[in-house]
C-alpha cells in the first residue's frame, strides 16, 4: 500500500523568503502527484497536478517537481506571504489516492 | 461556475441518530469520493464511486452508507453504529483516477 510523507510537519518563515516543502511516496507506479492548499475549517484547494509523464509544473510563485524513480516530490513557493499561510498537502494516484498529513505554514510579516 | 457543493456546513447530531451529509457536483465527474479528516490525521477514505449505481468501501468504511443514483450526487449516511463519527467530512470527485481531484468545502459533523 502506498505511504506518503511529509516533511516537515510545521514550518515558520519570515514574509518574502523562499521555500520548500518536501513529499515522498513509497511506490513509484503513479499516474499523479496534486498539491493541495487547505485552509482551516476549509476543503482542500488543488493547487498543481503534475502528470506521471512530467518533471514538474509551474503556477504563478508556486513550483512543483516530481521525481518518479526516488518517490520524492518538491512544491517550491517563491517570495512567500502571509496569505500564504495554511496547511499543503500532496497525493499520489494509483489505484486510489493517498494524501500525506500536510506541512503546517505560517509566512510571519 | 462548476464545483462541488457539500451540506450542510455543521451538523450536530445526538447519539443513535443516523445524518446523511450531501454532496453535489456539476463537473461532469464519474467519480466521487467521501473522505474523513480528523485532527492531525492525513484523510481517510470512507466510500468511492467511479460509475453511477456502483460504489466501493474505502479504508474505513464501518458504520457508514452511501448511494450513487444520479452522477451529480454522492450522499454519505453516518448511521448510529459509527462509534466515534465526531470529525470533517471532505467529497470529492475526479474524471477518473488519473485526473485531478477536487474537494467540496467540507462538512463538520459533531455529536453531541
Amino acid at each position: 500500500k502506498q505511504e506518503v510523507t511529509q516533511i516537515p510537519a510545521a514550518l515558520s518563515v519570515p514574509e518574502g523568503e523562499n521555500l520548500v516543502l518536501n513529499c515522498s511516496f513509497t511506490d513509484s507506479a503513479i499516474y499523479n502527484l496534486q498539491w493541495f492548499r487547505q485552509d482551516p475549517g476549509k476543503g482542500l484547494t488543488s493547487l498543481l497536478l503534475i502528470q506521471s509523464s512530467q518533471r514538474e509544473q509551474t503556477s504563478g510563485r508556486l513550483n512543483a517537481s516530481l521525481d518518479k524513480s526516488s518517490g520524492r516530490s518538491t512544491l517550491y513557493i517563491a517570495a512567500s506571504q502571509p496569505g500564504d499561510s495554511a496547511t499543503y498537502l500532496c497525493a499520489v494516484a494509483d489505484n486510489q489516492f493517498y494524501f500525506g498529513t500536510g506541512t503546517s505554514l505560517t509566512v510571519i510579516p | 461556475d462548476g464545483g462541488i457543493t457539500q451540506s450542510p456546513k455543521y451538523l450536530f447530531r445526538k447519539e443513535g441518530q443516523n445524518v446523511t451529509l450531501s454532496c453535489e457536483q456539476n463537473l461532469n465527474h464519474d467519480a466521487m469520493y467521501w473522505y474523513r479528516q480528523d485532527p492531525g490525521q492525513g484523510l481517510r477514505l470512507i466510500y468511492y464511486s467511479q460509475i453511477v449505481n456502483d460504489f466501493q468501501k474505502g479504508d474505513i468504511a464501518e458504520g457508514y452508507s452511501v448511494s450513487r443514483e444520479k452522477k451529480e450526487s454522492f450522499p454519505l449516511t453516518v448511521t448510529s453504529a459509527q462509534k466515534n463519527p465526531t470529525a470533517f467530512y471532505l467529497c470529492a470527485s475526479s474524471s477518473g483516477r488519473d485526473g485531478e481531484l477536487f474537494f467540496g468545502e467540507g462538512s463538520r459533523l459533531t455529536v453531541l
